[in-house]
């Protein structure tokens, strides 16, 4: 069954500072993988996702992923971090899931913070 | 575009109400889903519509039962609230076939007191 872990549920950077969030995935067939933002009390918004083209995936805002098959990893990168970044992220796996294919399971979240 | 529109935005009910949650979306998605957000338990997903005239149990459906009306609508009704399902309730679609990205509703945020 595909699952996925996220290092760290608060995260608190300097601005201009790196942000690194960390996702692991478990998956038994080749995953398509998402990073989701939500600003404080707003739905979920899609930052980038992989679907097997290029490993290093750009997003918006400046935010990138890469995929690393050996790791099972798809950490979320962003050079520096603007006041604005400060949002829960949330790191998704495609997947067959109740008998469906398509289904998205949802690590637990990482608040980041940004400190001025 | 509104994209995924959910009603109502907030609700406060008593134990025992009941009461159903609208969703609708106007991007023509084949796929539509319920989940419910818990501090520190990321999405959990309650019931899914993979096609019109199709649903599916998620994750935790106890509690809940789905209606999926036509393509564009997607309701979720709490037959007897329990304090338990205090929670934000999001609403999703996706076109399957595409790609499995899901688009989100603003949320309705539910009190059971």
């Amino acid at each position: 069954a595909q699952s996925v872990t996220q290092l760290g549920s608060h995260v608190s950077v300097s601005e201009g500072a790196l942000v690194l969030l960390r996702c692991n995935y478990s998956s038994s067939v080749p995953p398509y993988l998402f990073w989701y933002v939500q600003y404080p009390n707003q739905g979920l918004q899609l930052l980038l996702k992989y679907t097997s083209a290029a490993t290093l995936v750009k997003g918006i805002n400046g935010f990138e992923a890469e995929f690393k098959k050996s790791e099972t990893s798809f950490h979320l990168t962003k050079p520096s971090a603007h006041m604005s970044d400060a949002a829960e992220y949330f790191c998704a796996v495609s997947g067959y899931y109740g008998g469906s294919q398509g289904n998205l399971i949802f690590g637990k979240g990482t608040k980041l913070s940004v400190k001025p | 575009n509104a994209g995924v529109t959910q009603t109502p935005k907030f609700q406060v009910l008593k134990t025992g109400q009941s009461m159903t949650l609208q969703c609708a979306q106007d991007m023509n998605h084949n796929s539509m889903y319920w989940y419910r957000q818990d501090p520190g338990m990321g999405l959990r997903l309650i019931y899914y519509s993979a096609s019109e005239g199709t649903t599916d149990k998620g994750e935790v459906p106890n509690g809940y039962n789905v209606s999926r009306l036509n393509k564009r609508e997607f309701s979720l009704r709490l037959e007897s609230a329990a304090p338990s399902q205090t929670s934000v309730y999001f609403c999703a679609s996706s076109d399957r076939q595409r790609s499995y990205e899901q688009y989100f509703g603003p949320g309705t945020r539910l009190t059971v007191t």
